[in-house]
């Protein structure tokens, strides 16, 4: 067990639609990760937020945002849903700004099926 | 841009065989590379790691050997257990963007009884 959770661990939805992804990383972990693991694109890295601030981007649609909160859990926003955002999105946590060398640590994965 | 191959895709051994999976990085300023295996229904969990300065590491029955001339890095776990089943992903990061971790597209390995 990383220490890192996520809920929901399944979601299911239908094109169009809003979902909200949750995270809460592990304790005196400062840093949220978020990835998206498809067949196809395997693990990509969307964005990463230090200490309430997005710190880094990767490749993260416009239809997707995210935010950490004070308490430092963190929540990824998908819009206007397409079936091909069906995927595994995994957060991942490390206890300083995301420096070079820091460990990073997964959670879970929350499955999203788009319908 | 940034790139990392590995391989294979899959890879079948024998248990108490070793196993060996290959990665190579296009970017000759990555210097962080890290091994992560990820079991069914779970996240990647990270099982080695190596910097650029070092050139092997080892813990117990796992390896990890680094090339920088090259642009390669490779795992290797001795004497294979059921439990080592799983998809195992190498990745790359150099300082410059650290907090970006590129990772390979995965090995999925089984261990024959």
């Amino acid at each position: 067990d990383s220490g890192v959770t996520q809920t929901p661990k399944h979601l299911i939805t239908a094109t169009g639609q809003r979902v909200t992804l949750r995270c809460s990383p592990r304790s005196g972990d400062l840093s949220v990760y978020w990835y998206q693991q498809s067949l196809d694109q395997g693990l990509q890295f969307l964005i990463q937020y230090y200490n309430g601030e997005e710190r880094a981007k990767g490749n993260i649609l416009e239809r997707f945002s995210a935010q950490q909160f004070p308490d430092l859990h963190s929540e990824l926003n998908l819009s206007s849903l397409e079936l091909g955002d069906s995927a595994l999105y995994f957060c991942a946590s490390s206890v300083g700004e995301g420096g070079y060398q820091e460990t990073q640590y997964f959670g879970p994965g929350t499955r999203l099926l788009v319908l | 841009g940034e790139n990392v191959e590995q391989h294979p895709s899959t890879l079948s051994v024998q248990e108490g065989d070793s196993a060996v999976i290959k990665c190579t990085y296009s970017d000759s300023a990555s210097n962080y590379f890290p091994w992560y295996k990820q079991e069914l229904g779970k996240g990647p969990q990270l099982i080695i790691d190596i910097r650029s300065n070092v050139g092997e590491k080892k813990d117990q029955r796992i390896a990890v050997t680094l090339n920088k001339t090259a642009k390669h890095f490779s795992l290797h776990i001795t004497e294979t257990q059921p439990e080592d089943s799983a998809v195992y992903f190498c990745a790359a990061s150099k300082r410059s963007s650290a907090s970006k971790i590129i990772f390979g597209s995965g090995t999925r390995l089984s261990i024959r009884p």
